[in-house]
């Protein structure tokens, strides 16, 4: 079964760090161009990060440019999201998702998500 | 502010037709294709359409897009009660190189 995981969200105080983790199985990692995408908590889709297969393009939202880094190991089959200098804005459930070109590079395949709560 | 514009709301009767607007610029709809998503209540996103009016499997022939100039569409005809859901339109903007969506659509089947 396809299918992708995330872990690594919780509660942490402004400035802060967290690393979130995404497993991927059923399918070949490495031929995916992966993503982040975040939704506050009553708030709609945004769009986080992307990378792609071979880690050679990478891309950033301007609200998380230079604060958050995203990564992949394709042995291990996971996607991870280093978060630097946390803000409440921050706050939102995190979801990965896997980019198809058989779809367009639609997000065809999506996580349950990981809640990061930002507060003091 | 989302760079895509989508109506806030949407609201049908069973087996009425809908649609929703994604309405963007130049760099965005106009260069690309549009993808559409369905979030139902407590759940994550679902890919609906990609590529303006490709279906993924499973996905019902009821739901179908389309695209013009800078502007995306969504239709739902015959309105079911499991429809009931946020819709969110979403493409790559060459300006930003970023992902964009739509601020989303709550639909309600009343």
């Amino acid at each position: 079964e396809v299918q992708l995981v995330e872990s690594g969200g919780g509660l942490v105080k402004p400035g802060g760090s967290l690393r979130l983790s995404c497993a991927a199985s059923g399918f070949t990692f490495s031929s995916y161009r992966m993503n982040w995408v975040r939704q506050a908590p009553g708030k709609g889709l945004e769009w986080v990060s992307s990378i792609s297969g071979s880690s050679g393009y990478i891309y950033y939202a301007d609200s998380v440019k230079g604060r958050f880094t995203i990564s992949r190991d394709n042995a291990k089959s996971s996607l991870y999201l280093q978060m630097n200098s946390l803000r409440a804005e921050d706050t939102a459930v995190y979801y990965c998702a896997r980019a198809a070109v058989t779809t367009g590079d639609g997000f065809d395949i999506w996580g349950q998500g990981t809640m990061v709560t930002v507060s003091s | 502010q989302s760079v895509l514009t989508q109506p806030p709301s949407a609201s049908g009767t069973p087996g009425q037709r809908v649609t929703i607007s994604c309405s963007g610029s130049g760099s965005n709809i106009g260069s690309n294709t549009v993808n559409w998503y369905q979030q139902l209540p407590g759940t994550g996103p679902k890919l609906l359409i990609y590529s303006n009016n490709q279906r993924p499997s499973g996905v019902p022939d009821r739901f179908s897009g389309s695209k013009s100039g800078t502007s995306a569409s969504l239709a739902i005809s015959g309105l079911q009660s499991e429809d009931e859901a946020d819709y969110y339109c979403a493409t790559w903007d060459d300006s930003l190189d970023a992902w964009v969506f739509g601020g989303g659509t709550k639909l309600t089947v009343l």
